[in-house]
């Protein structure tokens, strides 16, 4: 059975703290592994990583994949209340026929206090 | 851009009453998706297509029928609507050939009493 696991399931930190969430997976037929972040309705995208060793950066926020290991991290640095939400991992698996699912995590929810 | 529309944004039906979830896309995506949030346990899969005419099977499809007779539209239907299935039902779409990221719609929060 596929599974992905995120860690931790909660966080709560101060303003300009740095943060590490952790996505670990056991599944078949990887293809990508991706981040998302929600806040009160739809996930919202932030990196999708297919090759180990090579950082995804967004501002403050950065992204690696070990695809040996088999597990990802999340980096936020200088955390603002803003980034306050559940951040999702998800992995693609292959399925057949050119197509795909995507197996989340059950999130990490973050929240920055002032 | 209206990206990936879901409508209604909230529903509550009576056990036993059917109901269909609507999901349109307007980016050409190949492949569209519905899941299911509930409280603890992340977005589990219900259904899947990857094009017109074509649908499978995702993590938790009972109870849920969908069909997909054009590219933009992929409805969710409830045959018999049961209180376990109160929950929050994301549709997403994405471009197959592409790249992996899905595109959500902003959610149908539905309660069956």
């Amino acid at each position: 059975e596929d599974k992905v696991v995120q860690s931790p399931l909660s966080l709560v930190v101060h303003e300009g703290d740095t943060v590490t969430l952790n996505c670990s997976y056991e599944v078949t037929n990887f293809r990508s592994l991706l981040w998302y972040k929600q806040e009160k309705k739809a996930p919202t995208f932030l990196f999708m990583l297919t090759s180990s060793g090579i950082e995804k950066k967004s501002g403050r926020l950065s992204s690696i994949l070990d695809k040996k290991e088999l597990f990802s991290i999340l980096n936020i640095t200088a955390t603002q209340t803003g980034d306050s939400a559940v951040y999702l991992c998800a992995v693609a698996l292959y399925s057949g026929a050119g197509s795909y699912q995507l197996t989340f995590g059950k999130g990490t929810k973050l929240s920055v206090i002032p | 851009n209206a990206g990936v529309t879901q409508t209604p944004k909230f529903q509550v039906l009576k056990t036993g009453q059917s109901m269909t979830l609507q999901c349109a896309q307007d980016m050409n995506h190949e492949y569209m998706s519905w899941y299911r949030q509930d409280p603890g346990m992340g977005l589990r899969l219900i259904h899947y297509s990857v094009g017109a005419g074509i649908t499978d099977q995702g993590e938790v499809p009972n109870g849920y029928n969908v069909s997909r007779s054009t590219t933009e539209d992929f409805p969710l239907r409830l045959l018999s609507a049961a209180p376990s299935q109160t929950s929050v039902y994301f549709c997403a779409s994405s471009d197959r050939g592409r790249n992996t990221e899905a595109f959500f719609g902003q959610g149908t929060r539905l309660t069956v009493v």
